[in-house]
């Protein structure tokens, strides 16, 4: 069974801080996807990943990197939280789509909810 | 990019059918239209995917029109267990290697009666 494992379901944290949330999958897919869910604006992308260590960035990047040192594993870093960026992060993966943009499916994970005080 | 527009939200009763509608009237000749849907406290899950064609799974049909500027998702018999928030998205391609980003509306959430 396919499975997009992330890291941590709940966490608290002080502005300020620095936030990892790791998310790992087991499928062996190129795409990996760090999406932000809020009341009433949907899922919003930050980055993706189509290879190790290549990245792009979505349509909300600002406040946040990411790391991909390993195919499994895309880490999304708050290098310094602040209290907007309160909300819940979903982690992805699907495979590489070829130039024909083929149909593919994404695969997420549970979601990470992050309140930052 | 190529973007889809739903309804906020739609209400059906247990047992019927449920037609949920979406527009993307910018959809370029080779974007495949995907539905996902997301549960309460879980992440999406797909549903269903189609080009040109009409296209049937276990979980629902999907109607794509002529002109392919629309689609409708199709639950033959609502279930109380269907009550969830329904994307419409296209598979917008292409970086260099091979990549795409994949753009995610508000979508329809669905209340289920019973």
């Amino acid at each position: 069974d396919v499975k997009v494992t992330q890291s941590s379901r709940y966490l608290v944290k002080r502005t300020g801080e620095k936030v990892f949330l790791e998310c790992v999958q087991d499928m062996d897919h190129e795409n990996m996807f760090w999406y932000r869910q809020d009341p009433g604006l949907g899922l919003r992308l930050i980055y993706f990943s189509y290879d190790v260590k290549m990245k792009e960035k979505g349509d909300i990047p600002e406040g946040y990197s990411v790391s991909r040192e390993k195919k499994e594993r895309f880490s999304l870093i708050l290098e310094s939280a602040s209290t907007n960026q309160t909300s819940m992060y979903l982690c992805a993966s699907s495979l590489l789509a070829d130039p024909a943009r083929i149909g593919n499916t994404i695969y997420f994970g549970e979601g990470s909810w992050l309140t930052v005080v | 990019d190529a973007k889809t527009t739903q309804p906020n939200s739609m209400e059906s009763n247990e047992e019927e059918p449920v037609h949920l509608p979406c527009n993307h009237s910018t959809i370029s000749g080779t974007d495949y239209i995907h539905w996902y849907r997301q549960l309460p406290s879980q992440g999406p899950e797909y549903v269903i995917h189609g080009l040109t064609s009409n296209v049937n799974n276990r979980m629902a049909s999907l109607a794509i029109a002529e002109d392919r500027k629309s689609s409708t998702l199709i639950l033959h018999r609502a279930t109380l267990r269907d009550a969830a928030v329904y994307y419409c998205i296209l598979r917008d391609g292409g970086s260099v290697g091979g990549g795409f980003k994949t753009i995610f509306g508000a979508g329809t959430r669905l209340f289920v009666k019973a």
